[in-house]
């Protein structure tokens, strides 16, 4: 079975700080990719970053990266430099056969 | 590039109707793929269809159904509406390759059951 799990409902984090989103995920699938996608309060879902399975490296878009340990099974979000725009849902998501996602952390940002 | 497009934005329904939701996606995307989110569970998968076949499917009832045109564009049908299928129904489209491209989501249609 494929599953996703973020254990943080929810997150809070001053403006100009870095926060950490935790997600773990489950699959038995060899080839897959994970993301992380943002939801505003406008509700549009839109990618925040991706990260292949098979790249160790991992994934880093401005001021979003990722911390993936494999073995693990983990896939983290780093958020540098908080801003007021960054408030939103997060969902992480696996993606192998289909595309699964988590129950979702909702961040605030404090001014 | 026109994003997905979900078609109507809200809905009001009674209990037993049956309701239709559309989905335009992204020009060139050939899968769609449906998500009924809800504030417990989160987004749960409800399938997902590539040139015009359903190519996956989530665990709900048969009540959920959907098709996809020659075109690209979905829609899915809920028959014999329950309380519990009130909730934010979500579209994406993709290409659909085997790099597991992202998705691109729609705004979604609110379906309130009474």
């Amino acid at each position: 079975a494929q599953t996703v799990t973020q254990s943080q409902p929810e997150m809070s984090v001053q403006e100009a700080e870095t926060v950490t989103l935790s997600c773990t995920y489950d699959t038995s699938e060899s080839d897959y990719y994970l993301f992380w996608y943002k939801q505003p309060p406008s509700r549009q879902m839109i990618l925040v970053i991706r990260q292949e399975a098979y790249k160790q490296q991992n994934a880093t878009e401005n001021r979003f990266s990722v911390n993936f340990q494999k073995a693990a099974k983990s896939f983290s979000l780093k958020i540098s430099d908080s801003q007021l725009g960054d408030a939103a849902m997060y969902f992480c998501a696996s993606s192998g056969f289909k595309t699964i996602f988590g129950a979702g952390t909702r961040l605030f940002v404090k001014a | 590039k026109a994003g997905v497009t979900q078609t109507p934005r809200y809905l009001i329904k009674t209990r037993g109707q049956q309701v239709t939701l559309s989905c335009s996606p992204i020009s060139g995307h050939r899968s769609v793929s449906w998500y009924q989110q809800t504030p417990g569970q989160g987004l749960q998968f409800l399938f997902e269809y590539f040139s015009e076949t359903q190519r996956n499917k989530g665990n709900f009832p048969g009540r959920f159904s959907g098709r996809q045109f020659s075109n690209s564009r979905s829609e899915m049908n809920v028959s014999t509406l329950e309380l519990g299928d009130s909730a934010l129904y979500l579209c994406a489209s993709s290409s659909g390759g085997s790099d597991n491209s992202p998705l691109h989501f729609g705004n979604g249609t609110r379906l309130t059951v009474t």
